[in-house]
This record gives C-alpha cells, sequence and structure tokens, in this order.
C-alpha cells in the first residue's frame, strides 16, 4: 500500500517556467511533509518543509502548497532554472508524542525527475 | 564537517556472499536509519535506530541485519546476497527531538549483486 503517491514520474519545463510536483496522501494521522531534492550521485537532502496547520509555506523560489482537506501537498519551483535539474522526492511522517514529539519514519513518494532546458 | 559518512560507495557481490556497508556520523544523532533506492520505487526504509541497542525493522527488512553498539555507527549487514538487493543503499541520521524531523544522508553505496 502506497502512503504517499508522487506525479508525475517526470517534468520538463524551460528555463524560467514554474514546475509543479504533485503529492497525495492517505494517513491523516501524517502531519510533517517535507520536500528532498537529489542530485546524481548524491544523496537527498532536504529542500522545504511543511506541517498542516499552514497552507502554504515560500523559501526563495520554492513554494509549498496544502490541502489538508484533499490530502494534497505540491512543491511549486518558480522561475525554473538548469541547476535545478534533480530528482525531487516528497515525503511524510507522523509525530511520536511517545518520543517528545520527535518525528516518526518518512515515508517517500517515488519520485519526480526534473529536467529544466535552457 | 564529515556528516554522514558511507562505506564502499561501490561494491560488487556473488549470490550467496554476506558484506556489511558501513555507515557512521560525527553529528550526535541520536536517530539512523538505512533506505534503498531502486529505480521508480522511491527510497524505502530497511531498518532504523533511535540510540544505541536500539533498532526496528521498516518497511523491506528481509535479508538484512542491523546493529548499533555506538551512538556514531549504524552497519547494515547483507546475510547472503540475492539480485533482487541490487540497489542504491542510503545511510541517514537526525536528531531524535528535531521539530524539524530533517534527515542528513550520506552520498549512498552502489550494489550489484551478480
Amino acid at each position: 500500500q502506497q502512503q504517499v503517491k508522487q506525479s508525475p514520474q517526470s517534468l520538463i519545463v524551460q528555463k524560467g517556467g514554474i514546475s509543479i510536483i504533485n503529492c497525495a496522501y492517505e494517513n491523516t494521522a501524517f502531519d510533517y511533509f517535507p520536500w528532498y531534492q537529489q542530485f546524481p550521485g548524491k544523496g537527498p537532502a532536504l529542500l522545504i518543509a511543511i506541517r498542516p496547520d499552514v497552507s502554504e509555506k515560500k523559501e526563495g523560489r520554492f513554494t509549498i502548497s496544502f490541502n489538508k482537506s484533499a490530502k494534497q501537498f505540491s512543491l511549486h519551483i518558480m522561475d525554473s532554472q538548469p541547476g535545478d535539474s534533480a530528482t525531487y522526492f516528497c515525503a511524510a511522517s507522523t509525530t511520536l508524542k511517545n518520543y517528545g514529539g520527535s518525528q516518526g519514519n518518512l515515508i517517500f513518494g517515488k519520485g519526480t525527475k526534473l529536467s529544466v532546458k535552457p | 564537517n564529515a556528516g554522514v559518512t558511507q562505506t564502499p560507495k561501490f561494491q560488487v557481490l556473488k549470490t550467496g556472499q554476506s558484506m556489511t556497508l558501513q555507515c557512521a556520523q560525527d553529528m550526535n544523532h541520536e536517530y539512523m536509519s538505512w533506505y534503498r533506492q531502486d529505480p521508480g520505487m522511491g527510497l524505502r526504509l530497511i531498518h532504523y535506530s533511535v540510540g544505541a541497542g536500539i533498532t526496528d525493522q521498516g518497511e523491506v527488512p528481509n535479508g538484512y541485519n542491523v546493529s548499533r553498539s555506538t551512538t556514531e555507527d549504524f552497519p547494515l549487514r547483507l546475510l547472503s546476497a540475492a539480485p533482487s538487493q541490487t540497489s542504491v543503499y542510503f545511510c541517514a541520521s537526525s536528531y531524535r527531538r528535531a521539530n524539524t524531523g530533517e534527515l542528513f544522508f550520506g552520498e549512498g553505496s552502489r550494489l550489484t549483486v551478480l
């Protein structure tokens, strides 16, 4: 059972365009939704994250939009650049109240390979 | 500042052989985990540890063994390698009680089982 569904699998965007990657989740106990960026030959790295008490979070050209009722969240990359070409993973986890409020294990989507053409 | 260090970066095994993937972190993180990454499958959790002496299974634990004798090290053992275990393996760590939940990943170990 795939708990976090990510689409599209691949995405080609022109330089300066907007890249949009979507994720949907099933478990309503999820309360932490990060996005990770991975370049070839490297490990994933945290890009931006959101909690369900806000509907949007923006950091530079990267924005997460969150729709709690629809159980969906998305990553928007404004003014996409060739250097943004990478694989992006959405993820979700729950807060472990029995462990001092720390986050539980991350469940990842299958990833989106973004190519930004110059 | 080393972060999360994985060795080896590349390994070729024959079916039935055993080996250990090493993972070490120098950030004093309580939480450590192992993921495998396969094309089109994303990252799947194999085993994780919330502190020295404590380990638990993730989504795909079969064929793998772990131990956590120190805070710094979290080795992953393949008991009898199978071609289905051909994958890229990532070790990750985080503060156990971090509000952000940010995972810090190593650069991966690419394993091929013939």
